[in-house]
């Protein structure tokens, strides 16, 4: 079984919608929770830190839910450029090692 | 914008060849990592350092190995490059912290081809 587990999709979501997606991890000690964003060919690169009370990020809302063991994202309002793969990425080591998704991708279409 | 490294962005070599993918970043940032990503696959972490001296294997067995002489520097060698490690090589840092959210910055990657 995977440590993160994600929907790869398509979500696609015409612009100006509503899209909202969630990962699942295995290990239940696990710290600390990420969401990255990754384009074509890209390297990934940090959308948000998820906190344990969710946090909110302009149009980025972000959810953990320990008891059950996953994490949300939610878009608000999406834009054409928001189309990209996010990755779910949990730490379950102190010092600082990364379980990464293999990522759900989000096409905003006009 | 991270300020991390990586030389060549892209190779294609031929079967057998040694080959050395460099790394570097200007953060001062203690840890490095090296991933492998397959398209549409996740990361896997190969390699880790955690400060000059200290190299571990990561989750994913990979027959690479690398160095950390300088903190700046984190190159990764294949002795005999195979078709199967095509892939896209990544690499990152972070800061040295205990117990925190630490973000990883990642570099531009290379990606192998091995003909």
């Amino acid at each position: 079984r995977k440590e993160v587990e994600q929907d790869p999709g398509p979500f696609n979501v015409p612009e100006g919608a509503t899209v909202a997606f969630n990962c699942t991890y295995s290990n239940s000690a696990s710290q600390s929770f990420f969401w990255y964003r990754q384009d074509c060919r890209k390297e990934p690169k940090l959308l948000m830190s998820v906190y344990s009370s969710g946090n909110e990020d302009g149009r980025f809302t972000a959810q953990l839910n320990r008891a059950s063991q996953y994490i949300s994202l939610l878009i608000r309002d999406s834009k054409l450029s928001d189309s990209a793969t996010y990755l779910c990425v949990v730490g379950t080591d102190s010092w600082g090692k990364l379980q990464f998704g293999a990522g759900t991708q989000v096409v905003v279409t006009p | 914008e991270a300020d991390i490294y990586q030389t060549p962005r892209y190779l294609v070599i031929g079967t057998g060849k040694k080959i050395t993918l460099e790394c570097s970043q200007t953060m001062g940032h203690d840890k490095m990592y090296w991933y492998q990503q397959d398209p549409g696959m996740e990361l896997h972490l190969i390699h880790y350092s955690y400060g000059v001296n200290s190299t571990e294997k990561g989750d994913l067995s990979s027959e690479s190995t690398v160095s950390r002489i300088r903190t700046e520097h984190f190159p990764l060698t294949l002795e005999s490059a195979r078709p199967s490690h095509t892939s896209q090589y990544l690499c990152a840092s972070s800061e040295r912290t205990v117990g925190d959210l630490v973000e990883q910055y990642f570099g531009p990657g290379t990606r192998l081809t091995v003909t």
